[in-house]
């Protein structure tokens, strides 16, 4: 089972900042098969990106996939007060089960 | 447009069992695998296992083989998630998603709105 970690648990920055959070496999995860996901209090999770880097339908711009291998990245350029919520990544690329990270918030500051 | 309706809120005493579903529609539901994701109170996101409505074709985590059942009944358009005695550690909200593609290889696209399982005595 592919172990994903994701750092930091917690970021506080503030609204027009950039925001970068990682997202560490336990081994290389094939094809870049990694999605972000993105969930609010009460909300069921939304997808972001998938295939590391491509972003889904109705998602800003301001929100970038990357990485390959064992190490990803998702990055927001510029905080909106809307982006404040909990991101999760998974890999769906290896062998089952296709595995979350643990989630990072993302918090004001 | 696609649309995956979930069953209501449960509240379960420990030992009982529990069927909850996940309706879909707006697309060829035989089409498409349909996976349960757990999320505990106050934590993380957790695969279960996903189901190929089409020929029933079904995958479980480690961690969840044998202490649920996936199924889906097509001629409804429902895929189900089954506990045949619950225990106080299956509270949680329970969400079903939908893949974009037929391969089971797949992010989720599409989500539920979720289902909360409460089990207490």
């Amino acid at each position: 089972e592919i172990v994903l970690t994701q750092s930091p648990g917690t970021l506080s920055l503030s609204p027009g900042e950039r925001a970068t959070l990682s997202c560490r496999a336990s081994q290389s995860v094939s094809s870049s098969y990694l999605a972000w996901y993105q969930q609010k209090p009460g909300q069921a999770p939304r997808l972001l990106i998938y295939g590391a880097s491509s972003r889904a339908t109705g998602i800003p711009d301001r929100f970038s996939g990357s990485g390959s291998g064992t190490d990803f990245t998702l990055t927001i350029s510029r905080l909106e007060p809307e982006d404040f919520a909990v991101y999760y990544c998974q890999q769906y690329g290896s062998s089952l089960p296709y595995t979350f990270g643990q989630g990072t918030k993302l918090e004001i500051k | 447009e696609v649309q995956l309706v979930q069953s209501g809120a449960e509240v379960k005493k420990p030992g009982e069992s529990l069927k909850i579903s996940c309706k879909g529609s707006g697309y060829s539901f035989t089409s498409y695998w349909i996976g349960w994701v757990r999320q505990m109170p106050g934590k993380g996101l957790e695969w279960m296992g996903i189901i190929y409505p089409g020929d029933s074709d079904t995958r479980y985590s480690p961690s969840f083989q044998g202490q649920v059942t996936i199924s889906a009944d097509k001629s409804i358009s429902t895929a189900y998630l089954q506990w045949s005695s619950l225990k106080a550690s299956d509270t949680a909200m329970y969400y079903c998603a939908r893949t974009p593609t037929k391969h089971s290889s797949s992010w989720f696209h599409y989500w539920g709105q979720g289902t909360l399982v409460t089990v207490s005595s």
